[in-house]
């Protein structure tokens, strides 16, 4: 139950196009949404996050989308860039911060 | 401002032996947190130290793995004997107190540990 589940595993997108990110979740008494991303041998940095009484927060080309009867929460970039190539995390919290798999995005040229 | 600092970036050790890892949080942040990433994974917590007191250490591996944060600031985690399996990168990340509700965690670069 204190699982986030987080699809695709990696993703390729060419330069402009939209990249999108899923992740789903059991525990409803999550009411934080983060998501973080991470390139190599760096640290996770936050990118953007949500609480659960909005559907849908922008941030520039960032998106999350949020659906809380379905638990499920996705990050869009829209306007992909090569800069935009690295692993991305989605989160959930309530006391603890519980992170996804990961995707590892490649944004092609 | 100083970012969260950790040291050493990498550390290579025969099994059995002894390793230590630092941590130095940015200034002003009470809470404090020590995250294992294994490979293509995401980060997963060992502690969490609220001031300096560990106050969520469930998933600690208490046979092998100690941590402490003595004056509340900096924090040392170790791992005494290495194993194979803990071969990984060790985060470590810090944030203002939000009571319960955890807000954005600044990480460092990590230390990234291969045991041989």
């Amino acid at each position: 139950q204190q699982q986030v589940k987080q699809s695709p595993q990696s993703l390729i997108v060419q330069k402009g196009g939209i990249s999108i990110i899923n992740c789903a979740y059991e525990n409803t008494a999550f009411d934080y949404f983060p998501w973080y991303q991470q390139f190599p041998g760096k640290g996770p940095a936050l990118l953007i996050a949500i609480r659960p009484d909005v559907s849908e927060k922008k941030e520039g080309r960032f998106t999350i989308s949020f659906n809380k009867s379905a638990k499920q929460f996705s990050l869009h970039i829209m306007d992909s860039q090569p800069g935009d190539s690295a692993t991305y995390f989605c989160a959930a919290s309530s006391y603890k911060l519980i992170f996804g798999s990961g995707t590892r995005l490649l944004v092609r040229p | 401002e100083a970012g969260v600092v950790q040291s050493p970036r990498y550390k290579i050790i025969e099994k059995k032996q002894p390793v230590a890892f630092w941590c130095n949080p940015i200034s002003g942040h009470n809470t404090l947190y020590w995250y294992l990433q294994n490979l293509g994974q995401g980060p997963e917590l060992l502690i969490r130290y609220e001031n300096e007191e560990a106050v969520d250490d469930s998933q600690l591996p208490k046979d092998r793995f100690s941590a402490e944060r003595l004056k509340g600031v900096d924090s040392t985690l170790k791992i005494q004997p290495a194993e194979l399996g803990d071969s990984a990168v060790y985060l470590c990340a810090s944030s203002l107190s939000l009571g319960m509700n955890t807000g954005e965690l600044f990480f460092g670069e990590g230390s990234r540990l291969t045991v041989l």
